[in-house]
């Protein structure tokens, strides 16, 4: 039982190149959510899913699209990579709205 | 704007003591409350959470405090232990779909 897993550990993009964080998990959960931590800022919510085929917008969606086309993966994709956009990702995922959220170990995502 | 503030980044306690943390929200709406732990290159791990219809929950050597009426719930750790050395988030949910989470609380247990 893994949990939650995210894919690649690391990464370093150049501005304008694009790429897919990959969020899978194994304990056939409802919600699925991605957050961003910057320092000072704590977690900020960028997308979420309650469900396969669902997915809703949360505090910071800007530059950012998601995919969650099977219940156990939810992607988070980059267009067109921005500097800003130089963050710690972390996936999590509840089986309800009402549960805790599970973390996976985050991605270091640097844009330069 | 912040919706969930923790105003205290850092805190330092001696072993065996109670370590005190802190978390202030502004939505009134907020009804499911939880604390997260996070160790460096971790991802966090949930360690306790309340409802609004409570007003304390325990597990263990961890007590988690709401006052709805000031906005303001507390972690206790009692005794704190140099393994609880790491972030503390705490995180309100109104709807059950977002969870808003605070800045976080650097806490350091001196052996």
């Amino acid at each position: 039982n893994a949990g939650v897993t995210q894919t690649p550990k690391f990464r370093v993009l150049k501005t304008g190149q694009s790429m897919t964080l990959l969020c899978a998990q194994d304990m056939n959960h409802e919600y699925m959510y991605w957050y961003r931590q910057d320092p000072g800022m704590g977690l900020r919510l960028i997308h979420y899913s309650v469900g396969e085929g669902t997915t809703a917008k949360g505090e910071v969606p800007d530059g950012y699209n998601v995919s969650r086309l099977k219940k156990q993966n939810f992607l988070l994709g980059l267009e067109s990579a921005a500097p800003s956009q130089t963050s710690v990702y972390f996936c999590a995922s509840s089986s309800d709205g009402n549960s805790p959220l599970h973390f996976g170990n985050g991605t270091r995502l640097t844009v330069t | 704007d912040q919706q969930v503030k923790q105003n205290s980044p850092s805190l330092s306690v001696q072993e065996g003591r109670i370590s005190i943390l802190n978390c202030d929200y502004t939505n009134s709406m907020f009804d499911y409350f939880l604390w997260y732990k996070k160790y460096p290159a971790e991802g966090p791990t949930f360690l306790i959470s309340i409802s609004s219809i409570k007003d304390k929950n325990e597990d263990g050597r961890f007590t988690v405090f709401l006052n709805k009426s000031a906005k303001h719930l507390s972690l206790h750790i009692v005794p704190s232990q140099p393994g609880d050395s790491a972030v503390y988030f705490c995180a309100a949910s109104a709807d059950g779909n977002q969870f808003y989470f605070g800045t976080g609380t650097s806490l350091t247990v001196i052996p």
